[in-house]
């Protein structure tokens, strides 16, 4: 069955700082992927997708992810974060024809101003 | 943007009754519509997938006679809680699909809650 990993939980970090997240996925095929953010009391909004090109994909408020087939990742960055990222950030894939999204467990993003 | 918008945004029902939850797609026509439940600090679980004039189709482990869904029109899909009890208090997110890829838009959810 198909799966979506995200190691972190939670992580803290203070404005300006890098970020990663992880996002590990579990699926032999062709996949689209996805990473969601949720703001406090907002919902799911998309920041960037994959379906197919180069691997490095951009997207808003300064995002990017990068698909690495061969680890069947696509970890989420942003060379400086700002307070205003605090959310929580969600993986998802999309494997075959179904267009049913599987979504990781979320990590929730904390920045100190 | 797409913007999906759900009704109510909240609601409080006593045990037993049943509570109906709409999902719209404001701007663009939704041939399929997506429900999911969230719990805290997990992940958003798949529901069903509901396509416009057809059945929805239940994940595993979903109760289709609890958990009723219509998708009458390309722009409203509902999920109607039967006989509510309080562990199906949760929160319920739906999104829509429009045909032209694969991308959802997510409605802002509804917070059921069951006393």
């Amino acid at each position: 069955a198909q799966s979506v990993s995200q190691h972190n939980h939670h992580v803290i970090l203070s404005e300006a700082a890098s970020l990663e997240l992880g996002c590990n996925y579990s699926y032999g095929g062709t996949v689209n992927l996805f990473w969601y953010v949720q703001y406090p009391g907002q919902h799911l909004q998309l920041l960037l997708k994959y379906f197919s090109g180069d691997p490095l994909v951009k997207g808003i408020k300064g995002f990017e992810a990068e698909f690495i087939k061969s680890k069947f990742s696509f970890n989420l960055r942003k060379p400086s974060v700002q307070w205003s990222d605090t959310a929580e950030y969600f993986c998802a894939v999309n494997a075959g024809s179904q267009g049913n999204l599987i979504f990781g467990k979320g990590t929730k993003l904390s920045v100190k101003p | 943007g797409a913007v999906v918008s759900q009704h109510p945004s909240r609601v409080i029902c006593k045990s037993g009754t049943s509570v109906k939850i709409e999902c719209r797609s404001l701007d663009f026509q939704a041939t399929t519509m997506f429900w999911y439940r969230q719990f805290p600090k997990k992940s958003l679980m798949l529901m069903a997938t509901s396509n416009e004039g057809s059945k929805a189709t239940y994940e595993q482990g979903v109760e289709k006679d609890k958990f009723l869904i219509n998708h009458a029109s390309l722009t409203l899909s509902t999920l109607t809680v039967t006989s509510a009890h309080p562990e199906d208090s949760s929160f319920y997110i739906c999104s829509a699909r429009a045909n032209r890829d694969y991308e959802q838009y997510f409605g802002p959810g509804t917070r059921l809650t069951v006393t």
